[in-house]
Protein backbone atom coordinates (compact mmCIF):
# COMPACT_ATOMS: atom_id res chain seq x y z
CA UNK A 1 0.00 0.00 0.00
CA UNK A 2 1.32 3.00 -0.98
CA UNK A 3 1.49 6.18 1.89
CA UNK A 4 1.39 9.57 0.84
CA UNK A 5 1.93 11.78 3.87
CA UNK A 6 1.64 15.61 4.02
CA UNK A 7 2.23 18.15 7.10
CA UNK A 8 1.61 20.34 8.71
CA UNK A 9 -2.49 19.40 8.41
CA UNK A 10 -3.54 23.02 8.81
CA UNK A 11 -1.54 26.37 8.84
CA UNK A 12 -2.35 29.61 9.90
CA UNK A 13 -0.76 32.43 8.44
CA UNK A 14 -0.41 36.63 8.03
CA UNK A 15 -0.94 38.45 5.11
CA UNK A 16 3.00 38.60 3.70
CA UNK A 17 4.25 35.79 5.41
CA UNK A 18 6.04 33.38 3.13
CA UNK A 19 4.97 29.53 4.32
CA UNK A 20 6.02 26.33 3.04
CA UNK A 21 4.30 22.87 3.57
CA UNK A 22 5.81 19.23 2.90
CA UNK A 23 4.85 16.14 1.06
CA UNK A 24 6.71 12.81 1.75
CA UNK A 25 6.13 10.18 -0.22
CA UNK A 26 7.52 6.50 -1.15
CA UNK A 27 11.53 6.73 -3.15
CA UNK A 28 10.99 3.85 -5.14
CA UNK A 29 9.65 3.24 -8.22
CA UNK A 30 9.11 6.90 -8.53
CA UNK A 31 7.13 8.21 -11.96
CA UNK A 32 5.86 11.65 -11.37
CA UNK A 33 4.31 14.05 -8.13
CA UNK A 34 1.48 16.05 -8.73
CA UNK A 35 0.58 19.05 -6.77
CA UNK A 36 -2.95 20.56 -6.40
CA UNK A 37 -4.75 23.66 -5.09
CA UNK A 38 -7.97 22.80 -3.84
CA UNK A 39 -10.63 25.22 -2.70
CA UNK A 40 -13.95 25.15 -1.17
CA UNK A 41 -16.65 23.73 -3.44
CA UNK A 42 -14.21 23.76 -6.44
CA UNK A 43 -12.33 21.58 -8.30
CA UNK A 44 -8.80 20.88 -7.39
CA UNK A 45 -6.65 22.83 -9.87
CA UNK A 46 -3.45 21.03 -10.88
CA UNK A 47 -0.18 23.71 -9.92
CA UNK A 48 2.91 21.37 -10.73
CA UNK A 49 3.68 18.01 -11.97
CA UNK A 50 7.22 16.56 -10.74
CA UNK A 51 9.01 13.93 -12.40
CA UNK A 52 13.13 14.45 -12.33
CA UNK A 53 14.96 14.45 -9.03
CA UNK A 54 15.81 17.96 -8.02
CA UNK A 55 13.11 19.19 -10.49
CA UNK A 56 11.98 23.00 -9.29
CA UNK A 57 8.94 24.50 -10.99
CA UNK A 58 7.53 27.96 -10.08
CA UNK A 59 4.17 29.82 -10.76
CA UNK A 60 4.20 33.37 -9.83
CA UNK A 61 4.57 33.13 -5.71
CA UNK A 62 4.04 29.58 -5.48
CA UNK A 63 7.17 27.07 -6.34
CA UNK A 64 7.91 23.78 -5.16
CA UNK A 65 10.88 21.19 -5.15
CA UNK A 66 11.18 17.86 -5.34
CA UNK A 67 13.60 14.89 -4.02
CA UNK A 68 13.06 11.71 -5.03
CA UNK A 69 16.05 9.90 -3.71
CA UNK A 70 14.67 10.92 0.18
CA UNK A 71 10.79 10.61 -1.37
CA UNK A 72 9.80 14.36 -0.23
CA UNK A 73 8.61 17.60 -2.02
CA UNK A 74 8.07 21.13 -0.84
CA UNK A 75 5.51 23.68 -2.04
CA UNK A 76 6.43 27.35 -0.97
CA UNK A 77 4.24 30.33 -1.51
CA UNK A 78 6.00 33.50 -0.84
CA UNK A 79 3.98 36.50 0.30
CA UNK A 80 0.90 34.63 1.34
CA UNK A 81 -2.11 36.31 0.17
CA UNK A 82 -5.89 35.67 1.43
CA UNK A 83 -6.51 34.30 -1.78
CA UNK A 84 -4.13 31.82 -1.28
CA UNK A 85 -6.26 30.28 1.36
CA UNK A 86 -6.98 26.82 0.13
CA UNK A 87 -5.86 22.85 0.73
CA UNK A 88 -3.04 21.96 -1.04
CA UNK A 89 -2.62 18.02 -2.22
CA UNK A 90 -0.27 16.50 -3.01
CA UNK A 91 -0.67 13.26 -5.35
CA UNK A 92 1.96 10.47 -6.23
CA UNK A 93 2.20 7.95 -9.07
CA UNK A 94 4.19 4.93 -9.46
CA UNK A 95 6.01 3.33 -12.67
CA UNK A 96 3.54 0.14 -12.22
CA UNK A 97 0.46 2.59 -12.37
CA UNK A 98 1.54 5.39 -13.96
CA UNK A 99 -1.82 7.22 -13.96
CA UNK A 100 -2.67 6.13 -11.08
CA UNK A 101 -2.35 9.07 -8.34
CA UNK A 102 -2.28 8.44 -4.80
CA UNK A 103 -3.20 11.14 -2.71
CA UNK A 104 -2.07 13.04 0.75
CA UNK A 105 -4.82 14.07 3.08
CA UNK A 106 -3.96 17.75 2.19
CA UNK A 107 -2.15 20.72 4.40
CA UNK A 108 -5.60 23.17 4.76
CA UNK A 109 -3.81 26.84 4.67
CA UNK A 110 -5.76 30.03 5.56
CA UNK A 111 -4.21 33.28 4.85
CA UNK A 112 -5.26 35.80 8.14
CA UNK A 113 -5.54 39.76 6.70
CA UNK B 1 -10.76 27.77 -20.67
CA UNK B 2 -11.92 24.45 -20.89
CA UNK B 3 -12.73 22.37 -18.30
CA UNK B 4 -14.25 19.06 -16.84
CA UNK B 5 -18.35 19.46 -15.69
CA UNK B 6 -19.98 16.65 -13.78
CA UNK B 7 -24.05 16.17 -13.28
CA UNK B 8 -25.56 16.22 -10.96
CA UNK B 9 -23.91 17.86 -8.43
CA UNK B 10 -25.85 16.53 -5.60
CA UNK B 11 -27.75 12.75 -6.27
CA UNK B 12 -29.16 11.22 -3.12
CA UNK B 13 -30.38 7.56 -3.79
CA UNK B 14 -31.79 4.84 -1.41
CA UNK B 15 -29.73 1.60 -0.78
CA UNK B 16 -29.97 -0.55 -3.52
CA UNK B 17 -30.48 1.57 -5.90
CA UNK B 18 -28.33 2.12 -9.19
CA UNK B 19 -26.72 5.21 -10.32
CA UNK B 20 -25.29 6.73 -12.88
CA UNK B 21 -23.01 9.84 -12.30
CA UNK B 22 -22.02 11.99 -15.72
CA UNK B 23 -18.85 13.45 -16.98
CA UNK B 24 -18.27 15.41 -19.59
CA UNK B 25 -14.07 15.32 -19.88
CA UNK B 26 -12.32 18.13 -21.66
CA UNK B 27 -12.70 17.72 -25.52
CA UNK B 28 -9.28 16.71 -26.69
CA UNK B 29 -8.47 14.65 -23.98
CA UNK B 30 -7.98 10.77 -24.10
CA UNK B 31 -7.82 9.43 -20.57
CA UNK B 32 -10.19 9.78 -18.11
CA UNK B 33 -10.46 9.28 -14.29
CA UNK B 34 -12.53 8.54 -11.68
CA UNK B 35 -11.77 8.94 -7.98
CA UNK B 36 -13.98 9.35 -4.69
CA UNK B 37 -13.34 11.09 -1.10
CA UNK B 38 -15.36 9.84 1.54
CA UNK B 39 -15.91 12.50 4.27
CA UNK B 40 -12.85 12.91 6.40
CA UNK B 41 -10.84 10.97 3.99
CA UNK B 42 -8.45 11.14 1.23
CA UNK B 43 -9.52 11.41 -1.84
CA UNK B 44 -8.85 8.06 -3.66
CA UNK B 45 -8.25 6.46 -7.52
CA UNK B 46 -11.14 4.25 -8.67
CA UNK B 47 -10.62 3.94 -12.30
CA UNK B 48 -9.04 4.93 -15.50
CA UNK B 49 -10.12 4.60 -19.18
CA UNK B 50 -8.58 4.87 -22.37
CA UNK B 51 -9.64 3.86 -25.55
CA UNK B 52 -13.38 2.67 -24.55
CA UNK B 53 -11.03 -0.26 -22.23
CA UNK B 54 -10.42 0.39 -18.42
CA UNK B 55 -6.53 1.23 -17.73
CA UNK B 56 -6.23 0.82 -14.47
CA UNK B 57 -8.56 0.04 -11.77
CA UNK B 58 -8.30 -0.12 -7.92
CA UNK B 59 -9.44 -2.67 -5.22
CA UNK B 60 -12.25 -0.89 -4.45
CA UNK B 61 -13.61 -1.06 -7.94
CA UNK B 62 -15.30 -4.31 -7.89
CA UNK B 63 -18.37 -5.83 -9.66
CA UNK B 64 -20.62 -3.33 -8.44
CA UNK B 65 -19.11 -0.40 -10.23
CA UNK B 66 -18.50 -0.08 -14.09
CA UNK B 67 -17.62 2.89 -16.76
CA UNK B 68 -18.90 3.44 -19.76
CA UNK B 69 -18.27 6.32 -22.89
CA UNK B 70 -21.73 6.27 -24.56
CA UNK B 71 -21.31 8.92 -26.79
CA UNK B 72 -18.06 11.12 -28.21
CA UNK B 73 -18.51 13.25 -25.01
CA UNK B 74 -19.85 11.55 -21.84
CA UNK B 75 -18.05 9.14 -19.28
CA UNK B 76 -20.24 7.70 -16.79
CA UNK B 77 -19.78 5.62 -13.32
CA UNK B 78 -22.31 3.51 -12.60
CA UNK B 79 -22.87 1.70 -9.39
CA UNK B 80 -25.38 -1.14 -9.19
CA UNK B 81 -26.52 -1.77 -6.04
CA UNK B 82 -25.52 1.25 -3.96
CA UNK B 83 -24.62 0.48 -0.16
CA UNK B 84 -24.48 2.86 2.22
CA UNK B 85 -20.31 3.03 2.18
CA UNK B 86 -20.32 4.37 -1.44
CA UNK B 87 -21.56 8.09 0.33
CA UNK B 88 -19.05 9.77 -0.75
CA UNK B 89 -17.50 12.73 -3.25
CA UNK B 90 -17.24 11.42 -7.02
CA UNK B 91 -14.42 13.05 -9.24
CA UNK B 92 -14.30 12.52 -12.81
CA UNK B 93 -10.71 13.68 -14.42
CA UNK B 94 -9.11 13.93 -18.20
CA UNK B 95 -5.26 14.13 -19.07
CA UNK B 96 -4.68 15.03 -22.72
CA UNK B 97 -2.17 11.98 -23.66
CA UNK B 98 -1.46 10.41 -19.83
CA UNK B 99 1.62 11.23 -19.94
CA UNK B 100 3.71 11.53 -16.75
CA UNK B 101 4.57 15.62 -17.25
CA UNK B 102 1.00 15.99 -17.85
CA UNK B 103 -2.16 16.94 -15.02
CA UNK B 104 -5.29 15.34 -14.77
CA UNK B 105 -8.22 17.98 -14.93
CA UNK B 106 -10.69 17.69 -12.32
CA UNK B 107 -14.52 18.17 -11.82
CA UNK B 108 -16.53 20.09 -9.76
CA UNK B 109 -17.70 16.76 -8.41
CA UNK B 110 -20.64 14.62 -7.74
CA UNK B 111 -22.02 14.43 -4.14
CA UNK B 112 -23.60 11.06 -3.51
CA UNK B 113 -25.74 10.35 -0.01
CA UNK B 114 -26.90 7.06 0.35
CA UNK B 115 -30.06 6.78 2.52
Amino acid sequence: ILNVEQSPQSLHVQEGDSTNFTCSFPSSNFYALHWYRWETAKSPEALFVMTLNGDEKKKGRISATLNTKEGYSYLYIKGSQPEDSATYLCAFSSDGSARQLTFGSGTQLTVLP
Amino acid sequence: EPEVTQTPSHQVTQMGQEVILRCVPISNHLYFYWYRQILGQKVEFLVSFYNNEISEKSEIFDDQFSVERPDGSNFTLKIRSTKLEDSAMYFCASSERGLSNQPQHFGDGTRLSIL
